[in-house]
C-alpha cells in the first residue's frame, strides 16, 4: 500500500539534544512538506521540497533543518536552537509542489522534550 | 499572514447544515479545505482555484469568491462522521515557490 510513514509515533528528549523526525514516502510524490501543529494554531509550515535536493524555508524555520537526498525521504532536524520544540509534526507530500494537487499526511510524531 | 476562519466552533445535530468562512488579507489563487480528526492526520477535501475550476468529493461544496479574498464549505445534512476539525490552506504567490498557508481550524462537533 502506498503512503506515508512518519517514525516514531512519540518521541521523547531532553532539552538541549537535537533529535530528527523520520518521514518516508512511497508515492512517488515529488513535493514533500514539514508542518507543526500546536493547540489551537492550525498548520504552520516549517520547509517544504518540490524537488530532490532542494528545499525552502517555510513560515517557521528557525532552529529546524532538513535534508531532501531522496525522493521518497524527507527528514527533519529539531535543532537545541529550537526554543520551543515540544508539538505534533506531521509531514506530507504531493505529486507535484503546485495548487492543483493536494497534500497527503502522514500520522505525525508528537514530540516532547522534558 | 493565515487566513482567518470562522466560525471557531460550532455545535450541530445530525441532519443540519453549517458553513465554515475561510478569509484572506491577501490575492489568492487557490484555496485547500482538510478535516482532520482528533489525534489523526488531517484529510483533504477540497481545492478551488481561482478561474471556478474545483476538485475534490462529490458530497461537499464549496465557494471561493476572489474578489473578496473567501472561501466557503458548505456541510449539509450532517453526519455524525463531519465531527472534526476543519482547515483552509490558501496559497497567495501564484508563482512556482507554492506554498499552502493554513488556518487555525474550525472545531465542528456533530451530535445525535
Amino acid at each position: 500500500d502506498g503512503g506515508i510513514t512518519q517514525s516514531p509515533k512519540y518521541l521523547f528528549r531532553k532539552e538541549g539534544q537535537n533529535v530528527t523526525l523520520s518521514c518516508e514516502q512511497n508515492l512517488n510524490h515529488d513535493a514533500m512538506y514539514w508542518y507543526r501543529q500546536d493547540p489551537g494554531q492550525g498548520l504552520r509550515l516549517i520547509y517544504y521540497s518540490q524537488i530532490v535536493n532542494d528545499f525552502q524555508k517555510g513560515d517557521i524555520a528557525e532552529g529546524y533543518s532538513v535534508s531532501r537526498e531522496k525522493k521518497e525521504s524527507f527528514p527533519l532536524t529539531v535543532t537545541s536552537a529550537q526554543k520551543n520544540p515540544t508539538a505534533f509534526y506531521l509531514c506530507a507530500s504531493s505529486i507535484r509542489g503546485d495548487n492543483y494537487n493536494e497534500q497527503f499526511f502522514g500520522p505525525g510524531t508528537r514530540l516532547t522534550v522534558l | 499572514q493565515q487566513p482567518v476562519q470562522s466560525p471557531q466552533a460550532v455545535i450541530l445535530r445530525e441532519g443540519e447544515d453549517a458553513v465554515i468562512n475561510c478569509s484572506s488579507s491577501k490575492a489568492l489563487y487557490s484555496v485547500h479545505w482538510y478535516r482532520q480528526k482528533h489525534g489523526e492526520a488531517p484529510v483533504f477535501l477540497m481545492i478551488l482555484l481561482k478561474g471556478g475550476e474545483q476538485k475534490g468529493h462529490d458530497k461537499i461544496s464549496a465557494s471561493f469568491n476572489e474578489k473578496k479574498q473567501q472561501s466557503s464549505l458548505y456541510l449539509t445534512a450532517s453526519q455524525l462522521s463531519y465531527s472534526g476539525t476543519y482547515f483552509c490552506g490558501t496559497e497567495s504567490s501564484g508563482g512556482s515557490n507554492y506554498k499552502l498557508t493554513f488556518g487555525k481550524g474550525t472545531l465542528l462537533t456533530v451530535n445525535p
